[in-house]
């Protein structure tokens, strides 16, 4: 199957700080999603991209679909403790039922 | 509404067990599915359904059975358990794959002695 490649793979950062994150794949991609963590639960969407070169904001958060269709990224503006947490990549393989998930990037904030 | 409710959240088995993990939907989503999450290794696709009576594999399969008798419950069976079966299992349900949330259950620990 696909594989999404995401990075870094680790972060921590000071409160307040900007965030950004990035998922690559060796294949194009028609949608690009992301997903958040929180610890001792499932992920859950935050942001849905359709079209390449479109970007979509969901509060603090921004995510790019890239002109490729290879890759997108994820970046959160002015970070809070509670962005702590694994933010996942995911997309479709292409004519497929099955969605396939980057590895994660996991985000610790220092207040 | 509950959404996606797995039992059980942990469960200890020893090596050649066999046990079922159970997940309910009350959303009438019409997909489903499993996955695996282990460290650095991100969630991995064990098998998924399209509806009730259709089921299919994933990305990593081998070890585990499902069916889906209903549109609502989408077990997942273990029929010998192995230490490599370790892992938190996650449901998940959806009306569509891209074009509508996948909304995930709380998740199950397995252990594997």
């Amino acid at each position: 199957g696909q594989q999404l490649n995401q990075s870094p793979q680790s972060m921590f950062i000071q409160e307040g700080e900007d965030v950004s994150m990035n998922c690559t794949s060796s294949s194009i991609f028609n949608t690009w999603l992301w997903y958040k963590q929180d610890p001792g639960e499932g992920p859950v969407l935050l942001i849905a991209l359709y079209k390449a070169g479109e970007l979509t904001s969901n509060g603090r958060l921004t995510a790019q679909f890239g002109i490729t269709r290879k890759d997108s990224f994820l970046n959160i503006s002015a970070s809070i403790p509670s962005d702590v947490g694994i933010y996942f990549c995911a997309g479709p393989e292409a004519g497929s039922y099955q969605l396939t998930f980057g590895k994660g990037t996991k985000l610790s904030v220092i207040p | 509404n509950a959404g996606v409710t797995q039992t059980p959240k942990f469960q200890v088995l020893k090596t050649g067990q066999s046990m079922t993990l159970q997940c309910a939907q009350d959303m009438n989503h019409e997909y489903m599915s499993w996955y695996r999450q282990d460290p650095g290794m991100g969630l991995r696709l064990i098998h998924y359904s399209v509806g009730a009576g259709i089921t299919d594999q994933g990305e990593v399969p081998n070890g585990y059975n499902v069916s889906r008798s209903t549109t609502e419950d989408f077990p997942l069976r273990l029929l010998s358990a192995a230490p490599s079966q370790t892992s938190v299992y996650f449901c998940a349900s959806s009306y569509g794959l891209t074009d509508s949330p996948l909304h995930f259950g709380n998740g199950t620990r397995l252990t594997v002695t």
